[in-house]
């Protein structure tokens, strides 16, 4: 069990230019959650997934945004026609479900947008 | 809609003080679950505690001890003897059993503690 791992740490881009961040779920995590956090504020959900099934998304995910977990495995972010208002730090977490689930963060991929 | 408030936004306490960080919930579910995180410098977010809405029974864990009351919607977090360690941002989150298994977390806004040597 090596935690959910999250790629790149950082990403600086252009305003206009997509961008793709990947997580790493715990693997026997069968659920993977999606949040956003902007400075000085807590993390807000995103986006959830059950095995390969996006079941829920929150209506901060605007049509430039579109996640995936091909196989269940794996997630990808991908934010289309970057803004300004889009840097923040994206963390994703990985869950058992249940109720004695375990939730794991990710360390998080900050995102600037210049 | 479930919310978590954390008021205090930033506390200065100096080492070895005991310092109470204090969150209060909203929720219409009967069947939940608190968090805390510690989110210190490096950005991510480790767990200290889960509770469920069914034990009020208070918990310690070396220095750390959490309040847990339903009747005031609290769920206040203690540190005795803090160290400089401590020092970070500190959540408080909500959970209710959401559709589809979807136990996603609402965060309060933080509290950041700074611990002065």
């Amino acid at each position: 069990d090596t935690g959910v791992s999250q790629d790149p740490r950082h990403k600086i881009t252009k305003r206009g230019q997509n961008v793709t961040f990947r997580c790493d779920p715990i693997s026997e995590h069968n659920r993977l959650y999606w949040y956003r956090q902007t400075l000085g504020q807590g993390p807000e959900f995103l986006t959830y997934f059950q095995n390969e099934a996006q079941l829920e998304k929150s209506r901060l995910l605007s049509d430039r945004f579109s996640a995936e977990r091909p196989k269940g495995s794996f997630s990808t972010l991908e934010i289309q026609r970057t803004e300004q208002g889009d840097s923040a730090m994206y963390l994703c977490a990985s869950s058992t479900g249940g109720a004695n689930y375990g939730y794991t963060f990710g360390s998080g991929t900050r995102l600037t947008v210049v | 809609a479930q919310k978590v408030t954390q008021a205090q936004t930033e506390i200065s306490v100096v080492e070895k003080e005991d310092v109470t960080l204090d969150c209060v919930y909203e929720t219409r579910d009967t069947t939940y679950y608190l968090f805390w995180y510690k989110q210190p410098p490096s950005g991510e977010l480790v767990f200290l505690i889960r509770r469920n809405s069914f034990d009020e029974q208070n918990e310690i864990s070396g220095r750390y001890s959490w309040n847990f009351q339903k009747s005031t919607s609290s769920f206040n977090f203690t540190i005795t003897a803090s160290q400089v360690v401590d020092s970070a941002v500190y959540f408080c989150a909500l959970s209710e059993a959401g559709n589809f298994g979807n136990e996603k977390l609402t965060f309060g806004t933080g509290t950041r503690l700074t611990i002065i040597p």
